[in-house]
């Protein structure tokens, strides 16, 4: 695997369920990025990871859950959505959290819709 | 605090007709800017980017962008267009060296190009 991955493509849950998404970059990256992006909705910047070590939080609700074991990887974990939720999630990986270009690298996404 | 706007949510152009997506941005010191493509229900892909140099940057598939300091501009271009350009794209900025932002990308709210054959 090349780039940053992310499964599953696709997933449907109800909101009563508990889900994650997982994102896994092979870069060799210290930082790790959750996005979420609404149909008709800008880009919206979830949580950063720098080092394992979350430095930003954007007042997303405690619904979403990230974790984030070591540089490589990076989990949503997902419990008693909203059909607001539907979206797509985008995980991205950058060299560093701050210097550098900023340039990131993006996954494929997961498209979520809660039912 | 740096921002991107992008003046057009949408742009609709016939088949090898030329095409300009504008972005203007605010950063209160020296930027580092991209543009990314994203096709449909897939991840952003970096298109080109500006780092420092020649204020003209070419990216892949027949795309270009000027960097314009003064204009706080960095407007995306292709002299003529595919079916195949048909896509959302996004004009990002990350602040220099100096400053909060420094390599801290801000996106832009994306501009929907319809290429109509």
């Amino acid at each position: 695997e090349t780039g940053v991955t992310q499964t599953p493509r696709h997933l449907v849950m109800g909101m009563t369920n508990k889900k994650s998404l997982k994102c896994e970059q092979h870069l060799g990256h210290n930082a790790m990025y959750w996005y979420k992006q609404s149909a008709k909705k800008p880009l919206e910047l979830m949580f950063v990871y720098s080092l394992e070590e979350r430095v930003e939080n954007n007042s997303v609700p405690s619904r979403f859950s990230p974790e984030c074991p070591n540089s490589s990887h990076l989990f949503l974990h997902l419990h008693t959505l909203q059909p607001e939720d539907s979206a797509l999630y985008l995980c991205a990986s950058s060299q560093d959290w701050a210097g550098g270009s900023g340039e990131q690298y993006f996954g494929p996404g997961t498209r979520l819709t809660v039912t | 605090a740096q921002s991107v706007t992008q003046l057009d949510s949408q742009v609709p152009v016939f088949e090898e007709a030329p095409v300009e997506l504008r972005c203007n941005y605010s950063s209160s010191v020296s930027v580092y800017l991209f543009w990314y493509v994203q096709y449909p229900n897939q991840g952003l892909q970096l298109l080109l980017k500006y780092l420092s140099g020649s204020t003209l940057v070419k990216g892949i598939n027949g795309f270009e962008a000027e960097f314009n300091k003064s204009q706080t501009s960095f407007h995306l271009r292709k002299p003529s267009v595919h079916i195949s350009d048909t896509a959302e794209y996004f004009c990002a900025v990350s602040g220099g060296a100096g400053g909060t932002s420094y390599g801290k990308l801000t996106f832009g709210q994306g501009t929907i190009l319809t290429v109509h054959p």
